[in-house]
């Protein structure tokens, strides 16, 4: 069966390392996955997008890798603040380069000061 | 930016009433979706829709139906609203390959079926 994966249990880290959540999934083939981040009662906001064959995209703190062979995204928040705690979600096109996205459940993230 | 309103942030309804859910998007995006969202369950996608008066079902959408007349507004109908119903309900938006800018979310409305 077709699976996407996150670490639902909570990650805790101290205020200035880097955070590495994981997305893993199973009987897909993303042409695209993307990132975003959730608020508590809020709407997701989008982060990142990485294609296929881009191994690492960066954008200021951030960093996103996509393994087509591990079937595996690793999101990377360096030097990490209070204010970058939240839920983050991964989602990858259904069928592959289509609009269509299919989200993970998320990984919360609780950065401490 | 784009901005998609979501007409009730919070919902009260009771079993057996239809629902409707507005959303409206400023920013000409050819594509709406509706998702659920519980949790341990993360997101569901109820429908979507790629264009005016088009749709099409996601994963989810028994008890569930949509509207799109107008290409700025997607409205997601429950004929009878089911305890079961109970949830946070998103919208979102984006361009036709929602590529470069993902989609867009509304904030959400948590309705609650009584």
């Amino acid at each position: 069966s077709q699976k996407i994966e996150q670490n639902s249990e909570a990650l805790n880290i101290q205020e200035g390392k880097t955070a590495t959540l994981t997305c893993n999934y199973t009987n897909y083939s993303p042409a695209y996955l993307q990132w975003y981040r959730q608020d508590p009662g809020r709407g997701p906001v989008f982060l990142l997008l990485i294609r296929e064959n881009e191994k690492e995209k960066r954008k200021e703190r951030l960093k996103v890798t996509f393994d087509t062979t591990l079937k595996q995204s690793l999101f990377h928040i360096t030097a990490s603040q209070p204010a970058d705690s939240a839920t983050y979600l991964c989602a990858l096109d259904e069928t592959s380069g289509t609009y269509k996205y299919i989200f993970g459940t998320g990984t919360r993230l609780k950065v401490l000061a | 930016d784009v901005k998609v309103t979501q007409s009730s942030r919070y919902l009260v309804k009771r079993t057996g009433e239809k629902v409707f859910l507005e959303c409206v998007q400023d920013m000409d995006h050819e594509n709406m979706f509706w998702y659920r969202q519980d949790p341990g369950l993360g997101l569901r996608l109820i429908y979507f829709s790629y264009d005016v008066k088009m749709k099409e079902k996601g994963d989810i959408p028994e008890g569930y139906s949509v509207s799109r007349e107008k290409k700025e507004r997607f409205s997601l109908i429950l004929e009878s609203a089911s305890t079961n119903q109970t949830s946070m309900y998103l919208c979102a938006s984006s361009l036709r390959t929602a590529l470069n800018y993902g989609y867009t979310f509304g904030s959400g409305t948590r309705l609650t079926v009584v």
